[in-house]
């Protein structure tokens, strides 16, 4: 069974600082993705990030970048330049590719707060 | 801009009532997602629909949660009857047979008094 590790519940930021986001996971599988998740206030689920763990090139997106590290079953977000609007619950999750359900596996989510 | 709706966007009934919830999924997507979100157990899958048939719903209690699509425009998740450990917020997903991505609605936030 596949399972998904965020050790950081809450974590907290100054305006257009730098921050990591952890997550660990651990699968037997070769062949899934990785993504990071933005739940902000709304609720709404809004997908930052996905990274196919047969690519060894980090994904990335304007601000938002990853580390993954594949043998060690790590996936670190990284938000540079932070702004108020990335406030929000981050989750991280992973999805077998091929699977006969191709269910999201979620981590518990890390609540980041930026302050002004 | 296509995306997912779901209605509604909250409700809150008492206990022993019918809840059902509706998901429109994205024009031209053939697999939906029903997920349930609490403090307790985070973000877990109750249903698994591939071309309208249900290919699994392990994660959904059997005896009193039903899951359907009547067509490929609509997904339904009933509760009968509800109870007050139910309440949560329900979101609804949907993508492609072998996709990479699940597309989410807003979700209901279902509470049960």
């Amino acid at each position: 069974a596949q399972t998904v590790t965020q050790s950081q519940p809450e974590m907290s930021v100054q305006e257009a600082e730098t921050v990591t986001l952890s997550c660990t996971y651990d699968t037997s599988e070769s062949n899934y993705y990785l993504f990071w998740y933005k739940q902000p206030p709304s609720r709404q689920m809004i997908l930052v990030i996905r990274q196919e763990a047969y690519k060894q090139q980090n994904a990335t997106e304007n601000r938002f970048s990853v580390n993954f590290q594949k043998a060690a079953k790590s996936f670190s977000l990284k938000i540079s330049d932070s702004q108020l609007g990335d406030t929000a619950m981050y989750f991280c999750a992973f999805i077998r590719y091929g699977g006969a359900t191709n269910k999201l596996i979620f981590g518990t989510g890390t609540l980041l707060a930026v302050q002004p | 801009d296509a995306r997912v709706t779901q209605t509604p966007r909250d409700k809150v009934t008492e206990m022993g009532q019918e809840v059902t919830m509706r998901c429109q999924p994205i024009l031209g997507h053939n697999t939906v997602f029903w997920y349930r979100q609490t403090m307790m157990q985070g973000l877990e899958l109750l249903a698994y629909f591939r071309n309208r048939a249900p290919l699994d719903d392990s994660g959904m209690p059997k005896d009193r949660f039903s899951a359907e699509m009547p067509d490929a425009t609509l997904a339904t998740l009933k509760i009968q009857p509800s109870e007050p450990r139910d309440s949560a917020v329900y979101f609804c997903a949907s993508g492609l047979v072998g996709g990479r991505e699940q597309f989410f609605g807003p979700g209901t936030r279902l509470t049960v008094l």
